[in-house]
C-alpha cells in the first residue's frame, strides 16, 4: 500500500516549456488536490477533483491544467512554465464522507524550478 | 488567501518541555486539523477536531478549539527531537461536498537535544 505517490520528484524547466505531474493514490479515495508551498505561504490549493472526469479551480489555477481520466491518478499540467511557477507541488486524496471530517493524505511532493 | 494563521512562525525548545502552537481562522469551519511536515516530505495528518469538540487528545499531542474566538491551539508535550518539524493548522468548511482545506502558513518547531 504505497499512498500517495508522485512523479517525478525534482524537475528543472526552462521559461516556455511543458510538463505533466503525475498523481497515483491506491487507496480507492473520491477526491484529490493539487497544491502548491512557497515559503511563507502555507499550501495553496490550485485544482481539485471530486470524482472521475470531474476538475474545479481552486485558489490559485492560472497557468495550471489537471485531468483525472482514472480515479487513481489526478494529472497537473504546465503548459507554459514561467519562473513563478518554480515551487513545491504536493498531491493529496481523501475519501469522501457526507460530514467532510476527514484528514488528507500528501505525495511527498515534486519539486519544480522554472529557469 | 489564507485561513489561518499560526503563531509563533518559529519556536525552539529543549528536549523534554512542551511545545505550544497557536492557529487563528476567520470563517466558520466544520473541522479543524493539525499537520506535520518533516523537511523535504510531505504533509502527515495528526489530528481532527470537529467543530462541536472543544479538546482532543491523541498519544502526547492536545489539540482545543474555540469557535467563538475561531482559534485553535496544539500541545505536543514532553518533546523529542524527532518532533522537529513544522505544523500546520488547516480547516475545512461547507460541509463534505469536497472537502477542501485552507491551510494556515505553519510553525517550524525546532527541538534541541
Amino acid at each position: 500500500n504505497a499512498g500517495v505517490t508522485q512523479t517525478p520528484k525534482f524537475r528543472v524547466l526552462k521559461t516556455g516549456q511543458s510538463m505533466t505531474l503525475l498523481c497515483a493514490q491506491d487507496m480507492n479515495h473520491e477526491y484529490m488536490y493539487w497544491y502548491r508551498q512557497d515559503p511563507g505561504m502555507g499550501l495553496r490549493l490550485i485544482h481539485y477533483s471530486v470524482g472521475e472526469g470531474t476538475t474545479a479551480k481552486g485558489e490559485v489555477p492560472d497557468g495550471y491544467n489537471v485531468s483525472r481520466l482514472k480515479k487513481q491518478n489526478f494529472l497537473l499540467g504546465l503548459e507554459s512554465a514561467a519562473p513563478s511557477q518554480t515551487s513545491v507541488y504536493f498531491c493529496a486524496s481523501t475519501k469522501k464522507v457526507g460530514s467532510g471530517n476527514q484528514p488528507q493524505h500528501f505525495g511527498d511532493g515534486t519539486r519544480l524550478s522554472i529557469l | 488567501s489564507q485561513q489561518g494563521e499560526e503563531d509563533p512562525q518559529a519556536l525552539s525548545i529543549q528536549e523534554g518541555e512542551n511545545a505550544t502552537m497557536n492557529c487563528s481562522y476567520k470563517t466558520s469551519i466544520n473541522n479543524l486539523q493539525w499537520y506535520r511536515q518533516n523537511s523535504g516530505r510531505g504533509l502527515v495528518h495528526l489530528i481532527l477536531i470537529r467543530s462541536n469538540e472543544r479538546e482532543k487528545h491523541s498519544g502526547r499531542l492536545r489539540v482545543t478549539l474555540d469557535t467563538s474566538k475561531k482559534s485553535s491551539s496544539l500541545l505536543i508535550t514532553a518533546s523529542r527531537a524527532a518532533d522537529t518539524a513544522s505544523y500546520f493548522c488547516a480547516t475545512s468548511s461547507g460541509g463534505g461536498a469536497t472537502n477542501k482545506l485552507i491551510f494556515g502558513t505553519g510553525t517550524l518547531l525546532a527541538v534541541q537535544p
